[in-house]
Order: structure tokens, then C-alpha cells, then sequence
């Protein structure tokens, strides 16, 4: 099983709504990760779970809060977004490199769910 | 933040031609990634090049990374009109801890 999974694969809500977006792998991947894309940009990095524990936030608003409940499950929690939030959210998985030089960091992405806030 | 430009943004070509995409970075890095995004959905991973790696094939696609001039390029060969998608490069940046961080993407029309 090579696929990342992710629901729901659309979503619509409005600003005080509270919602989570789901990603869920079975490769053995310990490092998992949330990304965000606009129309035509390239997706630009949110979080970074390695082991279950958060090692990357890129200064990502508290509106967006993450959780890794195990190796398996990634979720991605929203609360009081804005509009301009609204945009394609992808999760991948990949093995944790150990050797700078041999670290194959081959990512899988899930097929994205999008987002519309209103 | 974006690691790096890629050229051209968009490329149109006929079907049978080769496209040829290049890629531009500013950090040291562990490996170079190139993916590819149909519209709208996920990224699929195409190929990696290690920094210690000059040139890798697969298939149709060639690549080459350059280290000393921070640039790589993508080159399908033989286009079809399947090939239609949009072209990211990810660099794994040295002491980057395990993230990728992708370029401005080319976007890729092959006409049938």
C-alpha cells in the first residue's frame, strides 16, 4: 500500500465554523506533513511530524492546529478561518532520513482536500 | 518559504517534442526531487538526484543537477499529450531537519 489518504476530499465552511481535515498512511513512514497550496503556487510547507512529535511549524497561525495521534493518522484541526485560507491542503508521509547524504526523502502525497471558507 | 525559481514558468509544446525544465536553489542541499501535479490533485514523486549525483534517468526523463551552480533540469523526452501536468522541483536542504521545500513550478502543455 504506497497511497496517503485524505478526507474529506472537499470542504466548505464559513468562518466560525470548527472542522478537521484527516490524512492517514500505512507505509511505515514515521515523518508525515501538512502543506498548503494556492491556485498556481508551488505548496509551501505548514508542519512536520517526526515520530509523532511536531519538529517543523513554519510560523503557521493557531488557527490551524495539528495532531499526530499515531504513526498512522494525521489531522489537521481548523477553527475560525479566514477566506483567504481557503486553498488546497495536502499531507504527504516519507521515511525520516538518518544520513544527510543517504537520506532518501521520496515523499507520498495524498490527492489534497479542498478548502472554501466562507 | 520557496527554496527557488524554476524556468520557464509555462512551456507549450507539440507532442513527440522534448520539454526541458530547469530548476534553481539557493542552499546547500542533501538531494533534489522533481514531482509532478496534474491540476488540482496530489504530487506524484518523479525522481530523485543525491548531491553527489550528476545526472539519474528513468524512463523518459532525464536529469541533471549541477551542484557548483545551485540548478538542476528535468527533460521528457518524446512528449505526449498525458505528460500535461505542472513540474515542481523539492530540495531536501543540508540541517533542514526532514522537510522539503519546493520551487515555483513550471506549468506544461503538450498538444496532441
Amino acid at each position: 500500500d504506497t497511497e496517503v489518504t485524505q478526507t474529506p476530499k472537499h470542504l466548505v465552511m464559513g468562518m466560525t465554523n470548527k472542522k478537521s481535515l484527516k490524512c492517514e498512511q500505512h507505509m511505515g513512514h514515521r515523518a508525515m506533513y501538512w502543506y498548503k497550496q494556492k491556485a498556481k503556487k508551488p505548496p509551501e510547507l505548514m508542519f512536520v511530524y517526526s515520530y509523532e512529535k511536531l519538529s517543523i511549524n513554519e510560523s503557521v497561525p493557531s488557527r490551524f492546529s495539528p495532531e499526530c495521534p499515531n504513526s498512522s493518522l494525521l489531522n489537521l484541526h481548523l477553527h475560525a478561518l479566514q477566506p483567504e485560507d481557503s486553498a488546497l491542503y495536502l499531507c504527504a508521509s516519507s521515511q525520516v532520513g538518518k544520513s544527510p547524504v543517504l537520506a532518501r526523502l521520496e515523499a507520498f502525497f495524498g490527492q489534497g482536500t479542498r478548502l472554501t471558507v466562507v | 518559504s520557496q527554496q527557488g525559481e524554476e524556468d520557464p514558468q509555462a512551456l507549450s509544446i507539440q507532442e513527440g517534442e522534448n520539454a526541458t525544465m530547469n530548476c534553481s536553489y539557493k542552499t546547500s542541499i542533501n538531494n533534489l526531487q522533481w514531482y509532478r501535479q496534474n491540476s488540482g490533485r496530489g504530487l506524484v514523486h518523479l525522481i530523485l538526484i543525491r548531491s553527489n549525483e550528476r545526472e539519474k534517468h528513468s524512463g523518459r526523463l532525464r536529469v541533471t543537477l549541477d551542484t557548483s551552480k545551485k540548478s538542476s533540469s528535468l527533460l521528457i523526452t518524446a512528449s505526449r499529450a498525458a505528460d500535461t501536468a505542472s513540474y515542481f522541483c523539492a530540495t531536501d536542504a543540508e540541517n533542514a531537519g526532514n522537510m522539503l521545500t519546493f520551487g515555483g513550478g513550471t506549468r506544461l502543455m503538450v498538444k496532441p
